[in-house]
């Protein structure tokens, strides 16, 4: 089955510095990945997705980037806020239905 | 607009007691429904998911159950806690295509 690693585990930046948190999958059919934030006592909540069919997708301060070959994916934040901080799940999906793999989650703080 | 409905939000519960976790989608119907759980600092465990009434499956042996008796409620349950049975517990529902899941708020269950 899919499996899906994420790193770093845990990642400080400075207000206003970019954060990159990578993932990889292993199951060369899923095509679908969408990234979460939770903020603590609360549920995770989609700040973006990709499909397969894109390369990189990009909302505001946040992005996404895909390599189907390499077979990893990657959420790009610039300009982080302190507000930003909170953990962060990327997952995998092989489309319709099908249940997600979720990743072990990113801690990231922004430091003022 | 739908909406997932998640409570209670907070429970302590003694050893050996009976749980019952209840969920409900607004806006929707035959939406895919799923249980996670999530111990203390950890990644999402898929517990539980169902794509109709009555139709569940469990992906973790455990001494919880889940049910979906009506289209969009879905019910976590155990007839004896567990001190491991701590953790927050999160419904999500999907549309049942391709797009991300959409989380409740959780509950936090302390088994004491």
């Amino acid at each position: 089955g899919e499996n899906v690693e994420q790193h770093p585990s845990t990642l400080s930046v400075q207000e206003g510095d970019s954060a990159v948190i990578k993932c990889t999958y292993s199951d060369s059919a899923s095509n679908y990945f969408p990234w979460y934030k939770q903020e603590l006592g609360k549920g995770p909540q989609l700040i973006i997705d990709i499909r397969s069919n894109v390369g990189e997708k990009k909302d505001q301060r946040i992005a996404v980037t895909l390599n189907k070959t390499a077979k990893h994916f990657s959420l790009h934040i610039t300009e982080t806020q302190p507000e930003d901080s909170a953990v962060y799940f990327c997952a995998a999906s092989k489309g319709y239905g099908q249940n997600f793999v979720f990743g072990p989650g990113t801690r990231l703080s922004v430091l003022p | 607009s739908q909406t997932i409905h998640q409570w209670p939000a907070t429970l302590v519960q003694p050893v050996g007691s009976p749980l019952s976790l209840e969920c409900t989608v607004e806006g929707t119907s035959n939406p895919n429904l799923y249980w996670y759980r999530q111990a203390a600092g950890r990644g999402l465990q898929l517990l539980f998911y169902s794509v109709g009434i009555g139709q569940i499956s469990s992906e973790v042996p455990q001494n919880l159950s889940a049910s979906r008796p009506q289209d969009r409620q879905f019910i976590l349950s155990s007839k004896k806690l567990l001190l491991s049975d701590s953790g927050f517990y999160l419904c999500a529902w999907s549309p049942g295509r391709d797009r991300g899941y959409t989380f409740g708020s959780g509950t936090r269950l302390t088994v004491v």
